[in-house]
């Protein structure tokens, strides 16, 4: 059974910092998917990483994928407020099915 | 362009009591999933329709049923609702093939609450 394990699990951090979520999973997948979720709201779409050694940047948020470590990084530049929230990584639980599983989520919190 | 939506926003029922929660999907997609998020959780896959059958299922009781019509929306239907129902409903859709064919996209969420 595939398992996906975020950490940390919560992560308080000054403006300006700089920190990296992780993402590992248990079995071979090719595509991993990274969400944005504010509190009573539904998932945003960050990124699709579909191969090993993808690298994808948006603004502050840069997502990798290495899939032969079965590991998923979302580092975080020069963290602003505006950036807290909960990130969500999900891996296919059969390749190209949508059948997705969950990590427990990274709840960021970032202080003036 | 549409994104998916969902239907009812809020709901409150009983336990022992039925619900019904609607989904339409994104415009040109094809597939429908549902998730269960309950508070501070991950989603937990429920099930998947495509071409109006059930595809994938997750590890939910038979008391979580859905259907697909032909205009691609969807249905999800809980049966003798228990307090552990209480959760956000999330709705997502993809068009099936293609090259990023597995991009899902969520629509808003029905928030049950089950008293």
């Amino acid at each position: 059974e595939l398992k996906v394990e975020q950490n940390p699990l919560f992560l308080s951090m000054q403006e300006g910092k700089n920190y990296t979520i992780y993402c590992n999973y248990s079995t071979t997948s090719d595509r991993l998917y990274w969400y944005r979720q504010d509190p009573g709201k539904s998932l945003e779409s960050l990124f699709v990483l579909l191969s090993n050694g993808a690298v994808k940047q948006e603004g502050r948020l840069m997502a990798s994928l290495d899939t032969k470590a079965r590991l998923s990084t979302l580092h975080i530049t020069a963290a602003v407020h505006d950036l807290s929230a909960t990130y969500f990584c999900a891996v296919d639980a059969i390749q190209g099915a949508q059948k997705l599983v969950f990590g427990q989520g990274t709840r960021l919190t970032i202080n003036p | 362009d549409a994104g998916v939506t969902q239907s009812p926003t809020h709901l409150i029922k009983t336990r022992g009591q039925q619900v019904t929660l609607r989904c339409s999907p994104k415009s040109g997609h094809d597939t429908v999933s549902w998730y269960q998020q309950a508070l501070g959780q991950g989603p937990q896959f429920i099930f998947q329709y495509y071409e109006e059958e059930e595809r994938q299922r997750g590890n939910f009781p038979d008391r979580f049923s859905g259907h697909q019509f032909p205009n691609y929306s969807s249905e999800l239907n809980v049966n003798a609702l228990l307090l552990g129902d209480s959760a956000l409903y999330l709705c997502a859709s993809n068009k099936m093939g293609g090259l990023r064919s597995n991009e899902q996209f969520f629509g808003p969420g029905t928030r049950l609450t089950v008293l």
